[in-house]
C-alpha cells in the first residue's frame, strides 16, 4: 500500500525559530506534493505544493523535495503562535486518482 | 467568489435514519472527494469522483453512498448501515492531479 509518513509530534518551537516538518513517501511514482495546514476544528487549507526537486519558497514557507530520498519537508521561518496547527503532507502519483495523505504533524509555537 | 460550500455545518442523526450532506463547488473542478476525520486522526477517503455520473469507493465506503449528477455537486448520504457516523466530514474538489481545496466541513453527531 502506498503510504505517506509524518511524525505525529507534537513539535514545539519557540516564537521566531524555524519549524521543520518532514514527510516521507513510499510510491516512487509520486509526482506532486502538497502541504496543508489545519487549525483545530477547521478544514485543511492548502499552503504550498511542489513538483520538482529542490526548494520552493513562498513568504515564510519553504517546501523542499528530494525524490531520490523520497523526502519532502516544510520549513516555516520566523514561526509565530498563529502557525500552531496540524500540518498535513499529501502526494499524488500519476497513476493514482486521488491524493495520499499523511496523518499530520501537530506544531505548537510557544510565545 | 469561487469556492466549495458544504451544508449543513452541524447535523444530527437519529438511529435508523439516513442523512445527506451537501457539497457544491463553483471552481469548475472535475474531481470531487469526501473524507471523514475523527478527533485527533488524519483524513480517510470515503468516495471520490473524477467525472459526472462516475464515482469510486475510497478506503471506508461501507455505510455511505454518493451521486454525481452534476459537475458542481457531490452529495454524500450517511446510511443507517454506518454504525459509528459521528465525525467531521470534509468535501474537497480539484482539477485532475492538482491540489485539493476543502469546504468548511459538516459535523455529524448521533442523537
Amino acid at each position: 500500500q502506498k503510504e505517506v509518513e509524518q511524525n505525529s509530534g507534537p513539535l514545539s518551537v519557540p516564537e521566531g525559530a524555524i519549524a521543520s516538518l518532514n514527510c516521507t513517501y513510499s510510491d516512487r511514482g509520486s509526482q506532486s506534493f502538497f502541504w496543508y495546514r489545519q487549525y483545530s476544528g477547521k478544514s485543511p487549507e492548502l499552503i504550498m505544493f511542489i513538483y520538482s526537486n529542490g526548494d520552493k519558497e513562498d513568504g515564510r514557507f519553504t517546501a523542499q523535495l528530494n525524490k531520490a530520498s523520497q523526502y519532502v519537508s516544510l520549513l516555516i521561518r520566523d514561526s509565530q503562535p498563529s502557525d500552531s496547527a496540524t500540518y498535513l503532507c499529501a502526494s499524488w502519483a500519476g497513476s493514482a486518482r486521488q491524493l495520499t495523505f499523511g496523518s499530520g504533524t501537530q506544531l505548537t509555537v510557544l510565545p | 467568489d469561487g469556492g466549495i460550500t458544504q451544508s449543513p455545518k452541524y447535523l444530527f442523526r437519529k438511529e435508523g435514519q439516513n442523512v445527506t450532506l451537501s457539497c457544491e463547488q463553483n471552481l469548475n473542478h472535475d474531481a470531487m472527494y469526501w473524507y471523514r476525520q475523527d478527533p485527533g486522526q488524519g483524513l480517510r477517503l470515503i468516495y471520490y469522483s473524477q467525472i459526472v455520473n462516475d464515482f469510486q469507493k475510497g478506503d471506508i465506503a461501507e455505510g455511505y453512498s454518493v451521486s454525481r449528477e452534476k459537475k458542481e455537486s457531490f452529495p454524500l448520504t450517511v446510511t443507517s448501515a454506518q454504525k459509528n457516523p459521528t465525525a467531521f466530514y470534509l468535501c474537497a474538489s480539484s482539477p485532475l492531479g492538482g491540489p485539493q481545496h476543502f469546504g468548511d466541513g459538516t459535523r455529524l453527531s448521533i442523537l
